[in-house]
């Protein structure tokens, strides 16, 4: 398996355009997770599936923000518009439930000019 | 709420000397406690566990209920530890909050 996929790797764009990150979880698990990091506040949960359900989405900073998983192999997540503060590395980690161990992607680099 | 505190940004050691990076949680359930590390160039993975209670790469964590405490420690760092820890507190239905992390620099 080659764990976690995320896409794009890195991104550039401009104030006000939408961005579409993309995550491939490992087949099997049923929990899915996208977390932000940035220098000042670290590792931040914005959102957790479980069975391609949310489950919890407090963490999503705002309306500007939405997520979606179709099905459990595929999920999205969507920045419209985008803004200069959202710039940060974000990461998918996907899970058996329960397990208590979290596989992460690469993560998706983001950054808003 | 629960809360996870690394409070060093940054701990520096030489190469052989103990290491311990600190990590406070606040929790007014059962805490499940994890460190992860994320090596240069590497993706964040988990190191141990506090359930599992067993030492990984010469790393080892105690829960201390008391004082709220789950500090990794190494009696001997190695270059290779080099990297970025983050302490975790894992709640209810999975989910794991992080605290800020802590970078080790190992120095020969």
């Amino acid at each position: 398996d080659a764990g976690v996929i995320q896409s794009p790797r890195h991104e550039v764009t401009e104030m006000g355009q939408e961005v579409t990150l993309r995550c491939k979880p490992i087949s099997g698990h049923n929990s899915l997770f996208w977390y932000r990091q940035t220098m000042m506040r670290g590792l931040e949960l914005l959102i957790y599936f479980n069975n391609n359900v949310p489950i919890d989405d407090s963490g999503m900073p705002e309306d500007r923000f939405s997520a979606k998983m179709p099905n459990a192999s595929f999920s999205t997540l969507k920045i419209q518009p985008s803004e200069p503060r959202d710039s940060a590395v974000y990461f998918c980690a996907s899970s058996f439930e329960g397990s208590g161990e979290l596989f992460f992607g690469e993560g998706s680099r983001l950054t808003v000019l | 709420a629960q809360r996870v505190t690394q409070p060093e940004k940054l701990l520096s050691v030489f190469k052989g000397a103990p290491v311990e990076l600190k990590c406070n949680y606040s929790y007014s359930g059962s805490p499940e406690l994890f460190w992860y590390v994320q090596y240069s160039r590497q993706r964040l993975q988990l190191l141990l566990r506090h359930i599992s209670r067993e030492s990984i790469k010469g790393f080892t964590a105690d829960l201390n209920k008391g004082e709220t405490s789950f500090h990794l420690k190494k009696p001997f760092a190695q270059e290779e530890d080099s990297a970025m820890y983050y302490c975790a507190l894992g709640s209810g239905y999975s989910t794991l909050t992080f605290g800020k992390g802590t970078m080790l620099l190992v120095s020969p």
